[in-house]
């Protein structure tokens, strides 16, 4: 039974495309994230929702908007990609607020060119 | 602001051998801490966690102690197989917050 699961696993672009990322957890958790990893390992948090609320919206071009149409989706939509968007962007999620650990998706690579 | 900061790699070891990667931590409150692990082509997974003062936590012969007075949290394990290759990060999860503070992570090789 896949925990946190995201659509597609991989995707190639052109610059200037329009793409979205799609996340779906069966936990049972009120909270999922989005976060961009790059060619170095670095994580980036870049949006989080808590029961279909944002709450965190880090530093992220507005080229990027996420939307959470129920507590177990979390999608990820991109416009107008740019070369520098290629990286690995993982999907989490958790029970909330407090010391619960957060469970990752496989990740979706991204390539833009 | 609340930050993590481990030690850089990549380490590489051959196995059997010892392993510790440092991590250290600034926050305010009391954070609960955590190890991940992320295994190539895959996404983090929980690998260990420590919730307050003195708490070790361990898991598959990895271990680590929350150390308030030093404000560490170092990785440990006696002796390493080349399927601990992988890359390791630190994290901290804020008191009673929702944000998880993760460090630049740390790559270790495994050699036989």
């Amino acid at each position: 039974d896949t925990a946190v699961s995201q659509t597609p696993k991989y995707l190639v672009t052109q610059m200037g495309n329009d793409k979205s990322i799609k996340c779906e957890q069966n936990l049972g958790h009120d909270t999922m994230y989005w976060y961009k990893q790059d060619s170095k390992k670095f994580l980036k948090i870049m949006f989080s929702y808590n029961n279909k609320e944002l709450i965190i919206n880090e530093t992220v071009p507005n080229r990027f908007s996420p939307k959470s149409p129920d507590k177990a989706h979390l999608n990820l939509h991109i416009n107008s990609l740019e070369l520098g968007d290629s990286a690995v962007y993982f999907c989490a999620s958790s029970q909330g607020r407090g010391n619960y650990e957060q469970y990752f998706g496989p990740g979706t690579r991204l390539t833009v060119t | 602001g609340n930050s993590v900061t481990q030690m850089e790699g990549p380490v590489t070891l051959s196995e059997e051998a010892f392993l510790t990667i440092n991590c250290t931590y600034t926050a305010t409150g009391y954070p609960s801490l955590f190890w991940y692990v992320q295994y190539p082509g895959e996404g983090l997974q929980l690998l260990l966690k420590a919730t307050k003062a003195d708490d070790k936590g361990s898991n598959k012969g990895f271990e680590a102690t929350y150390r308030k007075e030093t404000t560490s949290f170092h990785l440990e394990k006696g002796s390493v197989q080349v399927s601990d290759s992988a890359v390791y990060f630190c994290a901290l999860r804020e008191t009673g917050g929702f944000k998880t503070i993760f460090g630049a992570g740390t790559r270790l090789f495994v050699k036989a």
